[in-house]
């Protein structure tokens, strides 16, 4: 079965940092892209970037370009992302998915 | 961006009836490998967005066969064919054709 679970959401200040975890299992982790979506509250999804299988290639959201970083490590079976600089509207629930699949979410909340 | 705008349904549905949800896109989603490139979720309540369908028209594992997908370049229609208890929540398309992949607003499906 294939299950996705993501970790390290917390509340967070402006302008800090905060990395996320996700850890698969049930099928062959360096076999597939894995993207990060987002949720914000009340509102639609966002998808924020994606990852090749060996991590040499990434693709961003605008909104999110050069403060936040999609990383994996095949090892481990675990997909990151690092965010930085962050602000009040990165507060949603953020999703790991891989196609087909969707982790149960983790929450991040920017607040001073 | 591509920008996807999804129709209203007119909620609530009465259970056993059929419910036909659209989507429209910006761009045209047909490649010119003869693939349409959009997906369809549900987000049930409480849950992680699920897929229903991809390539605008394939359903995926495990999904009923109650839902059907189609459309042309830009305009898409999810139909639920005798809607159930279970098929409650928000309703979502998404493009891959381009980056950033963007989503619809989301239609909210409830039963009478």
């Amino acid at each position: 079965e294939v299950q996705l679970v993501e970790s390290g959401g917390s509340l967070v200040q402006p302008g800090g940092s905060l990395k996320l975890s996700c850890v698969a299992s049930g099928f062959t982790f360096s076999n597939y892209w894995m993207d990060w979506v987002r949720q914000t509250p009340g509102k639609s999804l966002e998808w924020i970037g994606e990852i090749n299988t060996d991590g040499s290639k990434t693709n961003y959201a605008p909104s999110i370009k050069d403060r936040f970083t999609i990383s994996r490590d095949n090892a481990k079976s675990t997909l990151y992302l690092q965010m930085s600089n962050v602000k009040s509207d990165d507060t949603a629930i953020y999703y790991c998915t891989r196609k087909g699949y969707w982790g149960q979410g983790v929450m991040v909340t920017v607040s001073s | 961006d591509i920008v996807m705008t999804q129709g209203a349904l007119p909620n609530p549905v009465p259970s056993g009836e059929s419910a036909s949800i659209t989507c429209q896109s910006s761009k045209s989603l047909l490649h010119s490998n003869g693939k349409t490139y959009l997906n369809w979720y549900l987000q049930r309540p409480g849950q992680s967005p699920q897929l229903l369908i991809y390539w605008m028209s394939t359903r995926a594992s495990g999904v009923s066969d109650r839902f059907s997908g189609s459309g042309s370049g830009t305009d898409f229609t999810l139909k639920i064919s005798s809607v159930e208890a279970e098929d409650v929540g928000v309703y979502y398309c998404q493009q891959f054709l381009e980056y950033p992949r963007t989503f619809g607003a989301g239609t909210k499906l409830e039963l009478k």
